[in-house]
């Protein structure tokens, strides 16, 4: 069973510093996606960014970016010039999208609370 | 246009009752997930749909919970013989179809059992 964990319940940065989420995974399938998902005080889940496992290419998305290493299972997350609004939980996510196995069900991590202070 | 909608907001229920939360997913989307989150958790799988057919129930905590969906439109998730444990946020999501497609979440319906 694949399994995602996140080893930082709750981190802290200074407004338009740099942070970095840590994320691990385990999973015997070669083809699968990761995702960081934003859950601000809303409740309201938003994608922030996703990885392809066969792209060696890290993905971004204009300050988002990650550190895919798929050798070590790993999949980090870095804000750059962190905002007040980048406050939030933020979750990792595993999904393996084949409609045989799973149909493309989330498998989340525990989540790491995030607080951007001015 | 409009986003995945999910009715009640929050249900305060008392043990023992039974519960109907609603999912509206966005329209022409095939594929429909229920998700549990605890306080301070994570999100956990519970079900989903490709049209109205459920082929993946594993998530179900138990036989108190049932979902169903009319068509490829709205869904519901019944718990019976509410329990404290089973107080949590549900969240619905959708997506074009199965496997690799975007999930677009719902605001989740808060349930609390007293």
């Amino acid at each position: 069973a694949q399994t995602v964990t996140q080893s930082q319940p709750e981190m802290s940065v200074q407004e338009a510093e740099t942070v970095t989420l840590s994320c691990t995974y385990d999973t015997s399938e070669n083809n699968y996606y990761l995702f960081w998902y934003k859950q601000p005080p809303s409740r309201q889940m938003i994608l922030v960014i996703r990885q392809e496992a066969y792209k060696q290419q890290n993905a971004t998305e204009n300050r988002f970016s990650v550190n895919f290493q798929k050798a070590a299972k790993s999949f980090s997350l870095k804000i750059s010039d962190s905002q007040l609004g980048d406050t939030a939980m933020y979750f990792c996510a595993f999904m393996n999208p084949s409609i045989y196995n799973q149909g493309g069900k989330l498998i989340f991590g525990q989540g790491t609370e995030l607080s951007v202070k001015p | 246009g409009a986003g995945v909608s999910q009715s009640p907001s929050n249900k305060v229920t008392e043990k023992g009752k039974d519960v109907e939360l609603r999912c509206d997913p966005i329209s022409g989307h095939t594929a429909l997930y229920w998700y549990r989150q605890r306080l301070g958790q994570g999100l956990e799988f519970l079900i989903y749909f490709q049209g109205n057919s459920a082929p993946d129930k594993s998530g179900l905590p138990s036989d108190r919970f049932s979902a169903e969906r009319t068509g490829e439109s709205v869904s519901t998730l019944t718990i019976q013989r509410t329990q404290q444990e089973d107080s949590a946020v549900y969240l619905c999501a959708s997506s074009l179809a199965v496997g690799f497609h975007e999930q677009y979440f719902g605001p989740g319906t808060r349930l609390t059992v007293t």
